[in-house]
C-alpha cells in the first residue's frame, strides 16, 4: 500500500518553464519532508512542513503543506537545467519516528 | 565531513554470502534509521535504532537481517544468505532525536549487488 502518491512519476519541460509537484494522501501526518536525489547519491532534505496551511520558500522553490496535513505540493519557478533529479516526499507521523516515502518525481530540465 | 558516513559504497556478493552495511551517524546524532530503495522507487523504511536499543523494526524483513547500533562504533546492517532480491540500495539517515526533530539526514548509501 502506498501511503503518499506523488505526481507526477516523470516531468519533463524546458527550462525557464515552471512546474508544480504534487505528493498526495488519505492519511494525516505530523511533518512532510521533501527530499532531492540525484544518480547515486543519498537523498538531500530540502524543507520541512509542520503546520497545515505553511508554506515554505527556498529561492525558487515553494512548498506547501495542506491544510488538512495530508497533501503538500513542490512548486518550481523558472526551472533550470540543475533541478534535474528526482524529487521524493516523505511524511512522518506523531509518536512514530519513522518516515513513509512518496515513490518519487523524476524532474528532467531542458536547456 | 560532518554528514552522516556509510560504507562501503558499493558492494558485491554471491548469493549465500554476508553482508554488513555501515553506517556513522552525523556528529552529535543518536537516532539512526536505515532504508531500502530498489531501482526507480521511493525508500523503504526497515529499521530504526537508538544506543544499543532497536526501537522499531517492523520494516525489517523477518529472515537473515539484523541490525545493531553498538555503545561504540557505527551501526551495522547484516544480511545473512543473501539473495538477489537483496540487491538494492540501503541507505542510512540520522536525526538529533531531541525536541522532536522529525528531520532526518542521509547518507551516500551503498549499493549492494548479488550476482
Amino acid at each position: 500500500t502506498q501511503l503518499l502518491e506523488q505526481s507526477p512519476q516523470f516531468l519533463s519541460i524546458q527550462e525557464g518553464e515552471n512546474l508544480t509537484v504534487y505528493c498526495n494522501s488519505s492519511s494525516v501526518f505530523s511533518s512532510l519532508q521533501w527530499y532531492r536525489q540525484e544518480p547515486g547519491e543519498g537523498p538531500v532534505l530540502l524543507v520541512t512542513v509542520v503546520t497545515g496551511g505553511e508554506v515554505k520558500k527556498l529561492k525558487r522553490l515553494t512548498f506547501q503543506f495542506g491544510d488538512a496535513r495530508k497533501d503538500s505540493s513542490l512548486h518550481i519557478t523558472a526551472a533550470q537545467p540543475g533541478d534535474t533529479g528526482l524529487y521524493l516526499c516523505a511524511g512522518g507521523r506523531q509518536g512514530a519516528q519513522k518516515l513513509v516515502f512518496g515513490q518519487g518525481t523524476r524532474l528532467t530540465i531542458n536547456p | 565531513n560532518a554528514g552522516v558516513m556509510q560504507n562501503p559504497r558499493h558492494l558485491v556478493r554471491r548469493r549465500g554470502q554476508e553482508a554488513r552495511l555501515r553506517c556513522s551517524p552525523m556528529k552529535g546524532h543518536s537516532h539512526v534509521y536505515w532504508y531500502r530503495q530498489l531501482p526507480e522507487e521511493g525508500l523503504k523504511f526497515m529499521v530504526y535504532l537508538q544506543k544499543e536499543n532497536i526501537i522499531d523494526e517492523s520494516g525489517m524483513p523477518k529472515e537473515r537481517f539484523s541490525a545493531e547500533f553498538p555503545k561504540e562504533g557505527p551501526s551495522i546492517l547484516r544480511i545473512q544468505q543473501v539473495v538477489r532480491g537483496d540487491s538494492a540500495a540501503y541507505f542510512c539517515a540520522s536525526s538529533p532525536g531531541r525536541g522532536g526533530s522529525y528531520e532526518q539526514y542521509f547518507g551516500p548509501g551503498t549499493r549492494l549487488t548479488v550476482t
